[in-house]
């Protein structure tokens, strides 16, 4: 069954440092989302992306953040400048061809970002 | 976006069927109920969804009130491995908006 995969799982940077997160969406889904999860805490919606561009974004989703398809098959989470409160869980998901409000996200299993 | 009413807590024997109640009174008629679940240390897993049809899947079912202002995901034979957070969603767009959910504890 094909499945999202993210690497790395657990990161650790020093507040400040610049870290890019990395996820492999499922081959011919078109839509990508990345989650985030503070520990003990809600999964919060981060960011939509779609065609190459940005669809929709939270109020978490500020300048520090960006998001990236490099190539055909990787999709990227870049935090320029981290801070402590970054520290969380994130979750990559995509979509199938055409999301409708119907058609089910897959999620990765996460990366783990520790900040120091 | 709409909101959803689940207990924070749930607790079923193993081996057994557990329904996992929803409200939604808010909803509207484009709203698309899905069931997402979350597992110990790991990500969000889709289970099903439904907009007012009742829905069957090899995971579970999803009966859907007539006014569709309320729901309940069915496990039809809980295993331990069914013990997790699930989350009650009402979309509208394509993100997810994740509440508190439902811990499900599945006692041996």
């Amino acid at each position: 069954e094909p499945e999202v995969t993210q690497t790395p799982s657990h990161q650790v940077t020093q507040m400040g440092q610049e870290v890019i997160l990395r996820c492999v969406p499922i081959s011919n889904h078109l839509y990508f989302y990345w989650y985030r999860q503070i520990l003990g805490q809600k999964v919060e919606f981060l960011v939509s992306f779609y065609n190459n561009e940005i669809s929709e974004k939270s109020e978490i989703f500020d300048d520090q953040f960006s998001v990236e398809r490099p190539d055909g098959s990787n999709f990227t989470l870049k935090i320029r400048s981290t801070k402590l409160e970054d520290s969380a869980m994130y979750f990559c998901a995509s979509s199938d061809l055409v999301f409708t409000n119907s058609y089910e996200q897959y999620f990765g299993p996460g990366t783990r970002l520790t900040v120091t | 976006d709409a909101k959803t009413t689940q207990p924070n807590s749930m607790e079923s024997n193993e081996e057994e069927p557990v329904h996992l109640p929803c409200n939604h009174s808010t909803i509207s008629g484009t709203d698309y109920i899905h069931w997402y679940r979350q597992l110990p240390s790991q990500g969000p897993e889709y289970v099903i969804h439904g907009l007012t049809s009742n829905v069957n899947n090899r995971m579970a079912s999803l009966a859907i009130a007539e006014d569709r202002k309320s729901s309940t995901l069915i496990l039809h034979r809980a295993t331990l491995r069914d013990a997790a957070v699930y989350y009650c969603i009402l979309t509208r767009d394509d993100k997810i908006i994740f509440g508190k959910g439902t811990r499900l504890h599945i006692l041996p």
